[in-house]
């Protein structure tokens, strides 16, 4: 049980245009997901909680018009990063637990290259 | 605010043996959790082991046990019989009532066969 898929795994694209990565929990309805970025060899860094049926809270320093949240239903998440440039290129990863749990469960990582 | 630190950037460990990394933690909340994850290369953060801080039995998962300090907010990791799929990042974590988790920068763990 606690599966959580993400999808794409990677993603390479042009500098300018949005790429959507999506974050579904599979076995378990998901209230809260969060969203992590991860450059390499560093730890994962809180961009942002999303919650079902509300907007998106995101940590300081995250630009909420850059990365766009929504949070749509109980098993999925969506990461819009919109005009992306080289430096938003990153390893994306999502998290989700299930209400009145503490244990967040992984999915597994989405490679973004922005060229 | 929440602070983790793993002091140990990188550790090793003979397969079959015993090794214990080290993580300490600092929170305003009274209530908390945490958490050791393991990502092995392929990134997928992987759920080690939980403790809820107002447990005071030490939390164990078959060869994974913690030492859980609270008045030092010491949280260590012991793996024992030490395997060669054991190799990967582990990342300490602790997190609160708001559900948010904190990362320690992670120890590189090596298993040698």
């Amino acid at each position: 049980g606690a599966v959580v898929s993400q999808h794409p795994s990677r993603v390479i694209c042009k500098s300018g245009t949005s790429v959507k990565i999506e974050c579904r929990s599979l076995d378990f309805q998901a209230t809260t997901m969060f969203w992590y970025r991860q450059f390499p060899k560093q730890s994962l860094m809180l961009m942002a909680t999303s919650n079902e049926g509300s907007k998106a809270t995101y940590e300081q320093g995250v630009e909420k018009d850059k990365f766009l949240i929504n949070h749509a239903s109980l098993t999925l998440s969506t990461l819009t990063v919109t005009s992306a440039h080289p430096e938003d290129s990153s390893f994306y990863i999502c998290s989700a637990k299930s209400p009145g749990q503490e244990t967040q469960y992984f999915g597994p990582g989405t490679r973004l290259l922005v060229l | 605010a929440q602070t983790v630190t793993q002091s140990q950037p990188e550790m090793s460990v003979q397969e079959a043996e015993t090794v214990t990394l080290s993580c300490t933690y600092d929170t305003s909340e009274s209530d908390y959790y945490l958490f050791w994850y393991k990502q092995p290369p392929s990134r997928q953060m992987i759920l080690v082991i939980r403790q809820e801080a107002y447990k005071q039995q030490n939390a164990t998962e078959n060869r994974f046990s913690v030492n859980f300090q609270k008045a030092a907010k010491s949280f260590s990791l012991k793996i024992s019989d030490s395997q060669l799929g054991d190799a990967a990042m582990y990342f300490c974590a602790v997190g609160g009532s708001n559900y948010k988790l904190t990362f320690g920068k992670g120890t590189l763990l090596t298993v040698n066969p």
